[in-house]
């Protein structure tokens, strides 16, 4: 069965430095995703990425973020000087045509030190 | 803006029992989706069951159905024969249609259940 993949599982982090989470999606998806959740709290949306572009982000996703889809097959997220508050689980997912369920990778969790 | 509300914390459930999650959403849209994520300890977020908002049928998976009422707003998840492999964290999450280049899920902020033996 197709699967989204992240990679790192885990990676920890100094505070300041930059870091590139990584995702693989479904191959024939065509819209992604990157998903927050702060430990104990809920998933919040950060961006969505459709047609080689984002198509929406939230109010999360400042300056610091950006989200590149570098290959056709690849779809990452870097965070650019990383802050205390960026620990966190982060989800990668991706969807088919509009209105259908996004499948979830199986995250990375991001730990600033 | 839509918003998703799980007013339960936590739930516990004896195996073989059957347990009901709430879920109540506001929205202006009238044509969304409904779904239901299971967060295990693993914390994977697998897809349990999803609604269309147009249908009236209640969706079914297994061992998994939902009594969503429109007009209230209510999103139900029911799990009849709770086994222990159903203790995980329960997310709520709604989607709009609009036909355009985002599908972004709102999401509750989960409901835990533990399945007791």
């Amino acid at each position: 069965e197709p699967e989204v993949t992240q990679t790192p599982s885990h990676q920890v982090t100094q505070m300041g430095q930059e870091v590139i989470l990584r995702c693989v999606p479904i191959s024939n998806h065509l819209y992604f995703y990157w998903y927050r959740q702060i430990l104990g709290q809920k998933v919040e949306f950060l961006v969505s990425f459709y047609n080689n572009e984002i198509s929406e982000k939230s109010e999360i996703f400042d300056d610091q973020f950006s989200v590149e889809r570098p290959d056709g097959s690849n779809f990452t997220l870097k965070i650019r000087s990383t802050k205390l508050e960026d620990s966190a689980m982060y989800f990668c997912a991706s969807s088919a045509p509009v209105g259908t369920e996004a499948f979830f990778g199986q995250g990375t969790r991001l730990t600033v030190v | 803006a839509q918003t998703v509300t799980q007013s339960q914390p936590e739930m516990s459930v004896q195996e073989a029992e059957t347990v009901t999650l709430s879920c109540t959403y506001d929205t202006s849209e009238s044509n969304y989706y409904l779904f239901w994520y299971k967060q295990p300890p693993s914390r994977q977020m697998i897809l349990v069951i999803r609604q269309e908002a147009y249908k009236q049928q209640n969706a079914t998976e297994n061992r998994f159905s939902v009594n969503f009422q429109k007009a209230a707003k209510s999103f139900s998840l029911k799990i009849s024969d709770s086994q222990l492999g159903d203790t995980a964290m329960y997310f709520c999450a709604f989607m709009k249609q609009d036909g355009g280049a985002t599908n972004k899920l709102i999401f509750g902020t989960g409901t835990l259940l533990a399945v007791q033996p």
